[in-house]
């Protein structure tokens, strides 16, 4: 079965500074893709960042990094240079299967950090 | 501007009423996935549908709930009767099979049953 844990109800940064968002994933599966996803006040789900399973190196998008350590099954979201525009709940996804398998692409979502920027 | 949309955004009706939600995906999008998010559950997957065909409806309660794609454009959402357990925000989102890309989401539509 398919699992997402986030730790971390809230958490707070200092406006400039770097902050790590904890996801763990349980999966039995050996392709799958991890996402993470901003949601913002007005409630929009934003798409940030993606890491296949057999990606070799960790994702990158600007400000948003990847730290993908497959072995612990860990895909922690790192924000560099927090802005207060960053406020903001996130959410770590999982999606199983990859297009060669049938009934996959199923997304599972964890329950969520909301972080707090500081000025 | 692709976008997916969601109709109405905001819908409060009485309990034992008929909700019906509407979600036009990304044109092309073969994928689409209504999820329902609330303070205490979070974001819970209901359904999702590849190619109009329903895929996996386990996360919907069957008595009241149900979801269907009566077109590639247009994937319908709806409760009978509603209940004020069932007041949250409903997402729809689109995807496109074959691409390891992420899902598209729409603005949600806010549902409060009183």
């Amino acid at each position: 079965a398919q699992k997402i844990t986030q730790t971390q109800p809230g958490m707070f940064v200092q406006e400039k500074e770097a902050v790590t968002l904890d996801c763990t994933y349980d999966t039995s599966d050996q392709s799958y893709g991890l996402f993470w996803y901003k949601q913002p006040s007005s409630g929009e789900m934003i798409f940030l960042i993606y890491q296949g399973s057999y990606d070799e190196q960790n994702a990158t998008e600007g400000r948003y990094s990847l730290n993908f350590q497959k072995a612990r099954k860990s895909a922690n979201l790192v924000i560099s240079a927090s802005q207060l525009g960053d406020s903001a709940m996130y959410f770590c996804a999982m999606r199983e299967g990859l297009e060669h398998r049938t009934g996959g692409f199923k997304t599972i979502f964890g329950a969520g950090t909301r972080l707090f920027v500081k000025a | 501007d692709a976008r997916v949309t969601q109709t109405p955004r905001h819908k409060v009706t009485e309990m034992g009423q008929e909700v019906t939600m509407r979600c036009q995906p990304i044109l092309g999008h073969n994928t689409v996935f209504w999820y329902r998010q609330t303070m205490m559950q979070g974001l819970e997957l209901l359904a999702y549908f590849r190619n109009r065909a329903p895929l996996d409806d386990s996360g919907m309660p069957k008595d009241r709930f149900s979801a269907e794609m009566p077109d590639a454009t247009l994937a319908t959402l709806k409760i009978q009767p509603s209940e004020p357990r069932d007041s949250a925000v409903y997402f729809c989102a689109s995807a496109l099979q074959g691409t390891i890309t992420e899902a598209f989401f729409g603005q949600g539509t806010r549902l409060t049953v009183v």
